[in-house]
Protein backbone atom coordinates (compact mmCIF):
# COMPACT_ATOMS: atom_id res chain seq x y z
CA UNK A 1 0.00 0.00 0.00
CA UNK A 2 0.87 3.78 -0.33
CA UNK A 3 3.07 4.73 2.33
CA UNK A 4 3.90 8.97 2.51
CA UNK A 5 6.59 10.18 4.63
CA UNK A 6 6.96 13.98 5.66
CA UNK A 7 9.41 16.23 6.66
CA UNK A 8 10.83 18.52 8.74
CA UNK A 9 8.00 17.33 11.32
CA UNK A 10 8.51 20.88 12.76
CA UNK A 11 9.31 24.17 11.04
CA UNK A 12 9.59 27.92 12.70
CA UNK A 13 10.43 30.72 10.17
CA UNK A 14 10.40 34.05 10.83
CA UNK A 15 7.12 36.32 9.50
CA UNK A 16 8.03 37.04 5.92
CA UNK A 17 10.07 34.34 5.76
CA UNK A 18 9.61 31.12 2.77
CA UNK A 19 8.64 27.86 4.35
CA UNK A 20 8.92 24.12 1.86
CA UNK A 21 7.39 21.03 3.52
CA UNK A 22 8.07 18.25 1.60
CA UNK A 23 6.86 14.65 0.98
CA UNK A 24 7.85 11.69 -0.36
CA UNK A 25 5.36 8.54 -1.98
CA UNK A 26 5.67 4.94 -2.44
CA UNK A 27 2.88 3.98 -4.47
CA UNK A 28 3.65 5.25 -8.26
CA UNK A 29 -0.25 4.67 -9.19
CA UNK A 30 -1.15 7.83 -6.63
CA UNK A 31 -2.09 10.90 -8.91
CA UNK A 32 -4.00 12.90 -6.41
CA UNK A 33 -1.87 14.92 -3.88
CA UNK A 34 -3.71 17.03 -1.40
CA UNK A 35 -2.21 19.70 1.23
CA UNK A 36 -4.55 19.86 4.40
CA UNK A 37 -3.89 22.89 6.83
CA UNK A 38 -5.49 21.93 10.66
CA UNK A 39 -4.92 25.32 12.97
CA UNK A 40 -5.04 23.94 16.96
CA UNK A 41 -8.70 22.42 17.93
CA UNK A 42 -9.82 22.15 14.79
CA UNK A 43 -10.32 20.05 11.79
CA UNK A 44 -7.77 19.55 8.74
CA UNK A 45 -8.93 21.89 5.95
CA UNK A 46 -8.02 21.56 2.12
CA UNK A 47 -5.74 24.65 1.37
CA UNK A 48 -4.29 23.31 -1.95
CA UNK A 49 -3.89 20.05 -4.42
CA UNK A 50 -2.67 18.81 -7.43
CA UNK A 51 -2.99 16.17 -9.91
CA UNK A 52 0.04 14.32 -11.34
CA UNK A 53 -0.88 15.83 -15.05
CA UNK A 54 0.39 19.11 -13.93
CA UNK A 55 3.84 19.97 -12.21
CA UNK A 56 2.88 22.61 -10.24
CA UNK A 57 -0.01 25.02 -9.02
CA UNK A 58 -0.44 27.98 -6.73
CA UNK A 59 -2.91 30.12 -5.18
CA UNK A 60 -1.59 33.56 -4.00
CA UNK A 61 1.06 32.78 -1.40
CA UNK A 62 0.83 29.05 -1.53
CA UNK A 63 2.21 26.57 -4.20
CA UNK A 64 2.80 22.83 -4.76
CA UNK A 65 4.74 21.51 -6.72
CA UNK A 66 5.34 17.58 -8.07
CA UNK A 67 7.89 15.31 -9.72
CA UNK A 68 6.17 12.36 -10.11
CA UNK A 69 9.73 10.48 -11.56
CA UNK A 70 11.09 11.03 -8.16
CA UNK A 71 7.80 10.75 -5.97
CA UNK A 72 8.27 13.69 -4.23
CA UNK A 73 5.81 16.62 -3.49
CA UNK A 74 6.00 19.59 -1.69
CA UNK A 75 4.63 23.18 -0.24
CA UNK A 76 5.53 26.28 -0.31
CA UNK A 77 4.65 28.93 1.50
CA UNK A 78 5.71 32.52 0.56
CA UNK A 79 5.98 35.77 2.99
CA UNK A 80 4.57 33.73 6.43
CA UNK A 81 2.57 35.03 8.44
CA UNK A 82 1.40 34.41 12.33
CA UNK A 83 -1.93 33.07 10.74
CA UNK A 84 0.06 30.46 8.93
CA UNK A 85 1.30 28.65 12.23
CA UNK A 86 -0.57 25.40 12.10
CA UNK A 87 0.16 21.45 11.20
CA UNK A 88 0.33 20.66 7.90
CA UNK A 89 -0.36 17.43 6.20
CA UNK A 90 0.54 15.91 2.82
CA UNK A 91 -1.65 13.32 1.05
CA UNK A 92 -1.76 10.74 -1.79
CA UNK A 93 -3.99 8.68 -3.70
CA UNK A 94 -4.90 6.82 -6.83
CA UNK A 95 -7.54 6.87 -8.63
CA UNK A 96 -8.14 3.08 -8.50
CA UNK A 97 -9.32 3.64 -4.86
CA UNK A 98 -11.01 6.20 -2.80
CA UNK A 99 -8.62 6.26 0.15
CA UNK A 100 -5.61 8.44 0.73
CA UNK A 101 -2.88 7.93 3.26
CA UNK A 102 -1.46 11.25 5.27
CA UNK A 103 2.32 12.27 5.87
CA UNK A 104 2.55 12.14 9.73
CA UNK A 105 2.31 16.50 9.76
CA UNK A 106 4.41 19.74 9.74
CA UNK A 107 4.07 21.98 13.01
CA UNK A 108 4.63 25.23 11.15
CA UNK A 109 5.38 28.55 13.63
CA UNK A 110 5.34 31.64 11.93
CA UNK A 111 7.19 34.01 14.46
CA UNK A 112 6.19 37.71 14.43
CA UNK B 1 -18.70 24.30 9.30
CA UNK B 2 -21.40 22.42 8.48
CA UNK B 3 -22.21 19.27 6.61
CA UNK B 4 -20.26 16.59 8.54
CA UNK B 5 -20.73 16.27 12.13
CA UNK B 6 -19.43 14.08 15.15
CA UNK B 7 -20.99 13.74 18.19
CA UNK B 8 -19.88 14.14 21.31
CA UNK B 9 -17.29 16.08 20.79
CA UNK B 10 -15.41 14.61 24.27
CA UNK B 11 -16.32 10.81 25.52
CA UNK B 12 -14.96 9.24 28.07
CA UNK B 13 -15.16 5.65 29.01
CA UNK B 14 -14.01 2.77 31.20
CA UNK B 15 -11.65 0.34 30.07
CA UNK B 16 -13.35 -2.68 28.48
CA UNK B 17 -16.42 -0.87 27.40
CA UNK B 18 -17.78 -1.06 24.01
CA UNK B 19 -18.32 2.90 22.65
CA UNK B 20 -19.36 3.81 19.22
CA UNK B 21 -18.75 7.65 17.69
CA UNK B 22 -20.96 9.03 15.17
CA UNK B 23 -20.44 10.80 12.08
CA UNK B 24 -23.21 11.95 10.23
CA UNK B 25 -23.26 14.31 6.92
CA UNK B 26 -25.47 16.08 4.60
CA UNK B 27 -23.17 16.51 1.46
CA UNK B 28 -25.05 13.58 -0.49
CA UNK B 29 -21.05 12.36 -0.70
CA UNK B 30 -20.29 8.46 -1.41
CA UNK B 31 -17.72 8.06 0.73
CA UNK B 32 -16.94 8.31 4.38
CA UNK B 33 -13.60 7.64 6.14
CA UNK B 34 -12.63 7.56 9.97
CA UNK B 35 -9.04 8.19 10.97
CA UNK B 36 -7.12 8.46 14.42
CA UNK B 37 -5.02 11.23 15.20
CA UNK B 38 -2.21 10.78 17.90
CA UNK B 39 0.52 13.27 17.97
CA UNK B 40 3.34 12.81 15.76
CA UNK B 41 1.57 10.27 13.52
CA UNK B 42 -0.67 12.22 11.99
CA UNK B 43 -3.83 10.65 10.54
CA UNK B 44 -4.01 7.03 9.93
CA UNK B 45 -6.83 5.35 8.05
CA UNK B 46 -9.05 2.67 10.25
CA UNK B 47 -11.97 1.97 7.79
CA UNK B 48 -13.24 3.72 4.87
CA UNK B 49 -16.51 3.59 3.41
CA UNK B 50 -17.24 3.97 -0.48
CA UNK B 51 -20.97 2.97 -0.80
CA UNK B 52 -23.28 2.05 1.35
CA UNK B 53 -23.68 -1.29 3.05
CA UNK B 54 -19.96 -1.80 1.83
CA UNK B 55 -16.68 -0.87 4.18
CA UNK B 56 -12.80 -1.58 3.76
CA UNK B 57 -10.23 -2.08 6.20
CA UNK B 58 -7.71 0.65 6.63
CA UNK B 59 -4.05 0.42 7.89
CA UNK B 60 -5.50 -0.15 12.08
CA UNK B 61 -8.66 -1.56 11.77
CA UNK B 62 -7.81 -4.24 14.36
CA UNK B 63 -10.14 -3.33 17.43
CA UNK B 64 -12.72 -1.26 15.90
CA UNK B 65 -16.15 -1.83 13.35
CA UNK B 66 -17.80 0.07 11.68
CA UNK B 67 -21.49 0.15 9.79
CA UNK B 68 -23.12 1.42 6.91
CA UNK B 69 -26.69 1.44 6.44
CA UNK B 70 -27.29 4.95 5.63
CA UNK B 71 -24.99 7.13 3.23
CA UNK B 72 -25.54 9.53 5.48
CA UNK B 73 -24.10 7.66 8.65
CA UNK B 74 -21.32 5.96 9.47
CA UNK B 75 -20.42 5.06 13.14
CA UNK B 76 -17.43 4.18 14.32
CA UNK B 77 -17.49 1.56 17.33
CA UNK B 78 -14.05 1.04 19.15
CA UNK B 79 -14.29 -2.40 21.26
CA UNK B 80 -12.45 -3.82 24.37
CA UNK B 81 -10.03 -5.31 22.05
CA UNK B 82 -8.51 -1.81 20.95
CA UNK B 83 -5.76 -1.81 23.16
CA UNK B 84 -5.24 2.01 22.94
CA UNK B 85 -8.01 3.54 22.62
CA UNK B 86 -7.76 6.91 24.21
CA UNK B 87 -6.82 8.89 20.99
CA UNK B 88 -8.53 11.73 18.36
CA UNK B 89 -10.84 10.49 16.30
CA UNK B 90 -12.20 12.24 12.96
CA UNK B 91 -14.59 11.62 10.77
CA UNK B 92 -14.91 12.51 6.59
CA UNK B 93 -16.57 12.48 3.28
CA UNK B 94 -16.21 12.87 -0.30
CA UNK B 95 -17.65 12.74 -3.62
CA UNK B 96 -16.37 9.65 -3.82
CA UNK B 97 -16.84 8.20 -7.19
CA UNK B 98 -13.99 8.05 -9.97
CA UNK B 99 -12.39 9.47 -7.32
CA UNK B 100 -10.07 10.38 -5.30
CA UNK B 101 -10.71 14.15 -4.17
CA UNK B 102 -11.06 16.51 -1.46
CA UNK B 103 -12.03 14.96 1.86
CA UNK B 104 -14.13 16.97 4.25
CA UNK B 105 -13.00 16.20 7.85
CA UNK B 106 -15.53 16.56 10.73
CA UNK B 107 -14.61 18.11 14.27
CA UNK B 108 -13.64 15.32 15.77
CA UNK B 109 -14.58 12.97 18.75
CA UNK B 110 -11.49 12.75 21.87
CA UNK B 111 -11.78 9.53 23.40
CA UNK B 112 -10.12 9.20 26.59
CA UNK B 113 -10.37 5.70 28.00
CA UNK B 114 -9.42 4.77 31.69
Amino acid sequence: GENVEQHPSTLSVQEGDSAVIKCTYSDSASNYFPWYKQELGKRPQLIIDIRSNVGEKKDQRIAVTLNKTAKHFSLHITETQPEDSAVYFCAAGASNNNDMRFGAGTRLTVKP
Amino acid sequence: DGGITQSPKYLFRKEGQNVTLSCEQNLNHDAMYWYRQDPGQGLRLIYYSQIVNDFQKGDIAEGYSVSREKKESFPLTVTSAQKNPTAFYLCASSIGTGGPYEQYFGPGTRLTVT
